[in-house]
């Protein structure tokens, strides 16, 4: 099994729908974040979670949600999406102290298209 | 504001050795990460520098400069499953990543 593991993998929705996308880890990290990555773009930070009680914006936030239901689980939330959150969404995890290498784990990414 | 520079695409032979640039303007500086991507699927880490110098891995071996705001990443001997793109972030004062827009590397035989 894969050490973060993203559901669904490919999503199609329509204009003012509500999407939830779903992750979760066993690599055992606190900290856990959301990306969305666009062509010709870097990826671009949505939010993070270094424990179950804290949450932080991102560099994107506008239009996103999260939720981080235990250690192991963070999900992310369009409450009514729209045809410019057509992305590719990945979730990674982080251990080890803040100032050392603190690699990041990704999911295998979430492909949601909005019509 | 800030900014991670690297080209778009390279070209290189199989069994080559290739040297992708990356430059960076950012607040502060707690290390340069090289990442790698296959088409569709999720970047894993291959390297990081946080003092000047080389750091080699086998084949891989990455290179900072930080008076300089630079790194370059170098592949040697390339092999086809080298297709892929490079992405280079930088870890600012805050400690939060800037992300290069990646490199694309085709390898032909």
């Amino acid at each position: 099994d894969a050490d973060v593991t993203q559901t669904p993998r490919n999503r199609i929705t329509k204009t003012g729908k509500r999407i939830m996308l779903e992750c979760s880890q066993t690599k055992g990290h606190d900290r856990m974040y959301w990306y969305r990555q666009d062509p010709g773009l870097g990826l671009r930070l949505i939010y993070y979670s270094f424990d179950v009680k804290d949450i932080n914006k991102g560099e994107i936030s506008d239009g996103y949600s999260v939720s981080r239901q235990a250690q192991a689980k963070f999900s992310l939330s369009l409450e009514s999406a729209i045809p410019n959150q057509t992305a590719l969404y990945f979730c990674a995890t982080s251990g080890g102290t803040l100032s050392g290498a603190n690699v990041l784990t990704f999911g295998a990414g979430s492909r949601l298209t909005v019509l | 504001g800030q900014n991670i520079d690297q080209p778009t695409e390279m070209t290189a032979t199989e069994g080559a050795i290739v040297q992708i640039n990356c430059t960076y303007q950012t607040s502060g500086f707690n290390g340069l990460f090289w990442y790698q991507q296959h088409a569709g699927e999720a970047p894993t880490f291959l390297s990081y520098n946080v003092l000047d110098g080389l750091e080699e891995k086998g084949r891989f071996s990455s290179f900072l400069s930080r008076s300089k705001g630079y790194s370059y990443l170098l592949l040697k001997e390339l092999q086809m499953k080298d297709s892929a793109s490079y992405l280079c972030a930088v870890r600012d004062s805050n400690y939060q990543l800037i992300w290069g827009a990646g490199t694309k590397l085709i390898i032909k035989p």
